[in-house]
């Protein structure tokens, strides 16, 4: 049982690329999450999904897109990177309340 | 604004020790509330969760009480190990959990 995976584990853009997160599950979760983590600020909710076809911002949405085609993904897309971007990200699947996370992806935008 | 405080930020403890680590909320119309450990360059690793209607969760060394009527959240450890080293966050879910706030976290350092 992989639990929630996120590829890649390691990114570096310049600013203006474009690239996308991946993140799948394999439990079966109706929710799932994107979080950005930064020093001194913790976990930080981008977007979320209650299930597919359903999609609903965070606090710190801008400069993101999510969709949510089936139940496994939640990929997650920076049109134009820009260096405020620069972070570690988090996906995060539940079912019945309980969050289970991917190991992250560490991005660095130049 | 909902929002959701653990202090201190870091603790120093030497092994052996019982210790608490405090998690608190603004807003006390909560769902669940879940409690994280994360290691270093690591993802988070879920300890306990505890749902709106109950009052405490056991796990082996770790116990988490949630009194709603505070906004407050302990997260107790028992005779400490350098193990436990890492740091500890707790996550409050509103709105059937479908919106989750974090803690800042706790760094927790336990000497040998």
């Amino acid at each position: 049982n992989a639990g929630v995976t996120q590829t890649p584990k390691f990114q570096v853009l310049k600013t203006g690329q474009s690239m996308t997160l991946q993140c799948a599950q394999d439990m079966n979760h109706e929710y799932m999450s994107w979080y950005r983590q930064d020093p001194g600020m913790g976990l930080r909710l981008i977007h979320y999904s209650v299930g597919a076809g359903i999609t609903d911002q965070g606090e710190v949405p801008n400069g993101y897109n999510v969709s949510r085609s089936t139940t496994e993904d939640f990929p997650l897309r920076l049109l134009s990177a820009a260096p405020s971007q620069t972070s570690v990200y988090f996906c995060a699947s539940a079912g019945t309340g309980e969050l289970f996370f991917g190991e992250g992806s560490r991005l660095t935008v130049l | 604004k909902q929002e959701v405080t653990q202090i201190p930020a870091a603790l120093s403890v030497p092994e052996g020790e019982n210790l608490v680590l405090n998690c608190s909320f603004t807003d006390s119309a909560i769902y669940n509330l879940q409690w994280f450990r994360q290691d270093p360059g690591k993802g988070l690793t879920s300890l306990l969760l505890i749902q709106s209607s109950q009052r405490e969760q056991t796990s082996g060394r770790l116990n988490a009480s949630l009194d709603k009527s505070s906004g407050r959240s302990t997260l107790y450890i028992a005779a400490s190990q350098p193990g436990d080293s890492a740091t500890y966050l707790c996550a409050v879910g509103y709105s059937s959990a479908s919106k989750i706030i974090f803690g800042s976290g706790t760094r927790l350092s336990i000497r040998p």
